[in-house]
């Protein structure tokens, strides 16, 4: 596949659990993206990477967020302990570099935390 | 960081009528402004963008205006159609961190 893809596409789960949301980047493309949408609501930036590097975790939420990345591909999302405020889709975007490219985002991980 | 705004947060227009979207900037520094399109459960889409060294481009029925002194860029869309009925999102990107969005406008055209 020559896009973005992001798993699960959909992830319900209780509060206080643990969550994972995996993000396959497209092939070459340094830059990486996570920004969570509530429903109806603008894109809230997370986090960014260059290459396994996170220049800019400014958007995290709480403590109970983190990401990592693997070299230039695979990255995880996890949310610790979650609530329902939780909610949300979560977006992932990729970019090549150098940047001021077009950023191509995958379908989302809609999660619904009960 | 960046600082986004983006107005109207919805509008609604007829078939035919054009569009404007603004938004405005806080770091000077920022060197490129993408706008993209998000229909309803979909994933967001660039439509255009623009870098800091123009100030204006189109494409068939969607421009965008860049006025770095100001430090603030608008879309376009002229002739619009039911189709153009979405959620349009602008940006701002610093190089070397990350883009930054505005809160999104809803467009409604009606026929």
């Amino acid at each position: 596949g020559a896009g973005v893809s992001q798993s699960p596409s959909n992830k319900v789960t209780e509060k206080g659990k643990d969550v994972e949301l995996r993000c396959d980047p497209i092939s070459g493309h340094t830059a990486l993206y996570w920004y969570r949408q509530r429903l109806g609501q603008g894109l809230e930036f997370l986090i960014y990477f260059q290459g396994n590097s996170a220049p800019d975790k400014s958007g995290l939420p709480s403590d109970r967020f983190s990401a990592e990345r693997t070299g230039e591909s695979v990255s995880t999302l996890t949310i610790q302990r979650t609530q329902q405020e939780d909610s949300a889709v979560y977006l992932c975007a990729s970019s090549l570099v150098p940047l001021n490219t077009e950023a191509f985002f995958g379908q989302g991980t809609r999660l619904t935390v009960v | 960081g960046e600082n986004v705004e983006q107005h109207p947060s919805t509008l609604s227009v007829q078939e035919g009528d054009s569009a404007v979207i603004k938004c405005t900037y806080s770091d000077s520094a920022s060197n490129y402004f993408p706008w993209y399109k998000q229909e309803l459960g979909k994933r967001p889409q660039l439509i255009i963008d623009i870098r800091s060294n123009v100030g204006e481009k189109k494409d068939q029925r969607i421009a965008v205006t860049l006025n770095k002194t100001a430090k603030h860029f608008s879309l376009h869309i002229t002739e619009t159609q039911p189709e153009d009925s979405a959620v349009y999102f602008c940006a701002a990107e610093n190089s070397g961190y990350a883009l930054n969005f505005g809160k999104g406008t809803s467009l409604l055209v009606t026929p």
